[in-house]
């Protein structure tokens, strides 16, 4: 059955400093994998997806995400964090099969900025 | 274009009683689905629709119903709410196609049940 995991349930970092988010999924073939963030009270936003081809995926807000195959992982990252980045973040495996679209949820990530 | 649109924002229930949220995209989307958010869990799928007429369960559909009875509307019903349904309910539509085209998330539905 697919998976989503993610370790680090909440992270703090300071304004300014580098942030990477883990993810690590279990899924058979090759996955659709997404990063969402959410802002309190609000719904989800799409960061950034990957489907195939160049493994290093970039996205919204200075957001880029590295495709690991061997590793299993699709982790986050951005070069140097603003402080309205805090939010919750939410790493998802799209199920390929059966063309259902149905998406698997990690748990989420909260992400702390420290002025 | 308003995208994926929910209603109500906020309801308070109290045990036993029933109530309908609606979704709906004016994106001619075929797909729709309803997550529900709970902390320390993510997004759960609860049930979805790959057409009009049609539904699916997912991960956690005990306790709701749904109908798509035209493809601009997806319903999801508590009979006889519990305790254990207060969460954040989302709903969400996507293009027909590749499993991985773009998801389009409504703003949510925060309820309480009592």
């Amino acid at each position: 059955a697919q998976s989503v995991t993610q370790p680090d349930i909440h992270i703090t970092v300071s304004e300014g400093a580098s942030l990477e988010l883990r993810c690590n999924y279990s899924y058979g073939a090759t996955p659709y994998l997404f990063w969402y963030v959410q802002s309190p009270g609000q719904g989800l936003q799409l960061l950034l997806k990957y489907f195939s081809g160049d493994t290093l995926v970039q996205g919204i807000k200075g957001f880029e995400a590295e495709f690991k195959r061997s590793q299993s992982s699709f982790n986050l990252r951005k070069p140097s964090v603003h402080w309205s980045d805090a939010a919750e973040y939410f790493c998802a495996v799209g199920d390929g099969s059966g063309n259902t679209g149905k998406l698997i949820f990690g748990q989420g990530t909260t992400l702390q900025v420290k002025p | 274009n308003a995208g994926v649109t929910q209603t109500p924002k906020f309801r308070v229930l109290k045990t036993g009683q029933s109530m309908t949220l609606l979704c709906a995209q004016d994106m001619n989307h075929e797909y729709m689905y309803w997550y529900r958010q709970d902390p320390g869990m993510g997004l759960r799928l609860i049930h979805y629709s790959v057409g009009e007429g049609t539904t699916a369960k997912g991960e956690v559909p005990d306790g709701y119903n749904v109908s798509r009875l035209k493809k601009q509307n997806f319903l999801l019903g508590l009979e006889s709410a519990a305790p254990s349904q207060t969460s954040v309910y989302f709903c969400a539509s996507k293009s027909g196609g590749l499993a991985g085209g773009s998801r389009f998330f409504g703003p949510g539905t925060r309820l309480t049940v009592l």
